[in-house]
């Protein structure tokens, strides 16, 4: 089974500080991974994927992800934090060839000035 | 495109009410599913679809009606609403070329009902 884990529920960081959410992952076989991100009031929209090609994701606003199967992670990282970055960021895996998603818990990210 | 569109954007029931969260995309995708989200719970999935006739159970499927007649349209009904399920729904898409975890399972999201039980 398939199963993600987002290590805190809550970060937050000072505007131009570099950004860190944690993701562990559990699956059975080769997973694909993905990081979306949800503004206030708003659906989701997805930021980067990972589907076993390279190990360093790039995805849209500067974020990257890089996929450690050693640790079963999917950390997601930004260089310098913007204030339109603060939202709520999931870790998702890919549950086979059915279409079905299964979310983190989700982590809120604040960004002071 | 449109994309994935939902209605209504909010409702507010009584217990004991019925009704159907509207989902349509335009984008022919085969897979279609519901989304509830909960505070410091993510999304769960409800239901699932791949493809018109065909639907499944996901994760939290009890006193949730799915049908998908037609490709575009996947609409969710309450059939007696309760306070626990007092939640905000998503749909979301996605084509069967993207399904697979080689092709990625990428799926797109509409805008979300929020729905209040009282």
């Amino acid at each position: 089974a398939q199963s993600v884990t987002q290590l805190d529920s809550h970060v937050s960081v000072s505007e131009g500080t570099p950004v860190l959410l944690r993701c562990n992952y559990s699956s059975s076989y080769s997973p694909s991974l993905f990081w979306y991100v949800q503004h206030p009031n708003k659906g989701l929209q997805l930021l980067l994927k990972y589907t076993s090609a390279a190990t360093l994701v790039k995805g849209i606003n500067g974020f990257e992800a890089e996929f450690k199967k050693s640790e079963t992670s999917f950390h997601l990282t930004k260089p310098s934090a913007h204030m339109s970055d603060a939202a709520e960021y999931f870790c998702v895996v890919s549950a086979g060839n059915t279409g079905k998603l299964i979310f983190g818990q989700g982590t809120t990210l604040q960004v002071k000035p | 495109n449109a994309g994935v569109t939902q209605t209504p954007k909010f409702q507010v029931l009584k217990t004991g009410q019925s009704m159907t969260l509207q989902c349509a995309q335009d984008m022919n995708h085969e897979y279609m599913s519901w989304y509830r989200q909960d505070p410091g719970m993510g999304l769960r999935l409800i239901h699932y679809s791949v493809g018109a006739g065909i639907t499944d159970q996901g994760e939290v499927p009890n006193g949730y009606n799915v049908s998908r007649s037609t490709t575009e349209d996947f609409p969710l009904r309450l059939l007696s609403a309760a306070p626990s399920q007092t939640s905000v729904y998503f749909c979301a898409s996605s084509p069967r070329r993207l399904a697979g975890v080689s092709a990625g399972g990428e799926q797109f999201f509409g805008p979300g009902t929020r729905l209040t039980v009282l």
